[in-house]
């Protein structure tokens, strides 16, 4: 089944320890990127990656790392996550193979509450 | 500065009724428009998509229309279901901008039955 997995689901942590939340695609997505959802804001983009070991910023990226090392996988790394970040976080990935935009599948999300 | 504005933040209707969910954008750039459905606890799915060059876009129930010289957009559901009740974005990218989709904030559809 073609799909986007992230884990944890949900993650309880404090203020200043480092997290990763993982994510992997089985479609052989080259686009994969991480947005954020909070209430009243809708979704907004952390980072993306057009392929392995190219990476960008998206329009929350403070705070937040990345990587893409092998094509499936894209984790988001909080190296020392504060409350602000609690928020629930979607990773998305799509083909990329034709130039215009193509549909990006999200995965379940993952609830993320700094203390 | 909000690019794609979904100013409804919930709707509600008679199931067999038509929706009707409404999107603005602000960026001119913006060439390629996509529709979302979230329901509580997944993942945003995919619906439906125009691209700038149509008005008009049909799949099944759902309608999506484009006035660009209003940058309007506009998903039409008919006949609406219960199972149509979720939350709705609207979403726009921009040629060359890397695949980068705006998303506004969302518009919760209740269907009633």
């Amino acid at each position: 089944e073609a799909q986007v997995t992230q884990n944890p689901r949900y993650l309880i942590t404090v203020t200043g320890k480092k997290l990763t939340v993982t994510c992997s695609q089985n479609m052989n997505h080259e686009y994969m990127s991480w947005y954020r959802q909070d209430p009243g804001l809708g979704l907004r983009q952390i980072y993306y990656s057009m392929n392995v070991e190219v990476t960008d910023k998206g329009d929350v990226p403070e705070g937040y790392k990345v990587s893409r090392k092998e094509k499936r996988n894209f984790p988001l790394i909080l190296e020392s996550p504060s409350p602000n970040q609690t928020s629930l976080y979607f990773c998305a990935s799509s083909y990329s193979g034709t130039g215009f935009t193509e549909t990006q599948y999200f995965g379940p999300g993952t609830r993320l509450l700094v203390l | 500065d909000q690019q794609v504005k979904q100013n409804s933040p919930s709707l509600s209707v008679q199931e067999g009724r038509i929706s009707i969910l409404n999107c603005d954008y602000t960026n001119s750039m913006f060439d390629y428009f996509l529709w979302y459905k979230k329901y509580p606890a997944e993942g945003p799915t995919f619906l439906i998509s125009i691209s700038s060059i149509k008005d008009k876009n049909e799949d099944g129930r759902f309608t999506v229309f484009l006035n660009k010289s209003a940058k309007h957009l506009s998903l039409h559901i008919v006949p609406s279901q219960p199972g149509d009740s979720a939350v709705y974005f609207c979403a726009a990218s921009a040629w060359g901008s890397n695949y980068k989709l705006t998303f506004g904030k969302g518009t919760l559809l209740t269907v009633n039955p």
